[in-house]
């Protein structure tokens, strides 16, 4: 079975704080995502990875970073967090397909709470 | 840019009875594919269903079967002898055909609960 980690369940940080999500995969998947989950809003593509080393911006870049420095983990960074960025997170993998849409794994989430 | 809208924030469903999921999406493309998720309460996001746009026949997985309309542009989700571990958050989402195109557009989701 595929499995995607993500390092915390719940978090608790502060204004101003730099906020490191980790997400690791098992299954050897080229791509991996990250996306910001809100009620009323669904999922919402913030960035995401075809490889080491890449990175492309989703729909809402603004204020995260992310790293991918091996293909089975990336980071999702924020720099300076805030508290329009208190949500739930969420990671997902999947493997790359020219002719055909392969799934994408999701991790369990990290609930997100900036005070 | 594709938009998937799903017009029911909730449903809810008597057990052992069927339900319909909406999901309409906006395209000019006619390569793509189409996807149902679910998400249990604090589980993780699990995969239903997938479409292929250019296959005429719906797609089924048990007592999951989707009604593809792609002149209409929708996609609805049946789900038949709804049992109480369908209540979850279900997301439709779209994936374009192009190759080298990974992303999903996620409409906002419908919330079923399944009643006893």
């Amino acid at each position: 079975d595929v499995k995607v980690t993500q390092s915390s369940r719940y978090l608790v940080k502060r204004t101003g704080e730099k906020v490191f999500l980790e997400c690791v995969q098992d299954m050897d998947h080229e791509n991996m995502f990250w996306y910001r989950q809100d009620p009323g809003l669904g999922l919402r593509l913030i960035y995401f990875s075809y490889d080491v080393k890449m990175k492309e911006k989703g729909d809402i870049p603004e204020g995260y970073s992310v790293s991918r420095e091996k293909k089975e983990r990336f980071s999702l960074i924020l720099e300076s967090a805030s508290t329009n960025q208190t949500s739930m997170y969420l990671c997902a993998s999947s493997s790359p397909g020219l002719a055909y849409a392969y799934e994408q794994y999701f991790g369990p989430g990290t609930r997100l709470t900036v005070t | 840019a594709q938009t998937v809208t799903q017009s029911q924030p909730e449903m809810s469903v008597q057990e052992a009875e069927t339900v319909t999921l909406s999901c309409t999406y906006d395209t000019s493309e006619s390569d793509y594919y189409l996807f149902w998720y679910k998400q249990p309460p604090s589980r993780q996001m699990i995969l239903v269903i997938r479409q292929e746009a250019y296959k005429q026949q719906n797609a089924t997985e048990n007592r999951f079967s989707v009604n593809f309309q792609k002149a209409a542009k929708s996609f609805s989700l049946k789900i038949s002898d709804s049992q109480l571990g369908d209540a979850a958050m279900y997301f439709c989402a779209y994936r374009s055909g192009r190759g080298g195109s990974e992303k999903l557009v996620f409409g906002k989701g419908t919330k079923l609960t399944v009643n006893p």
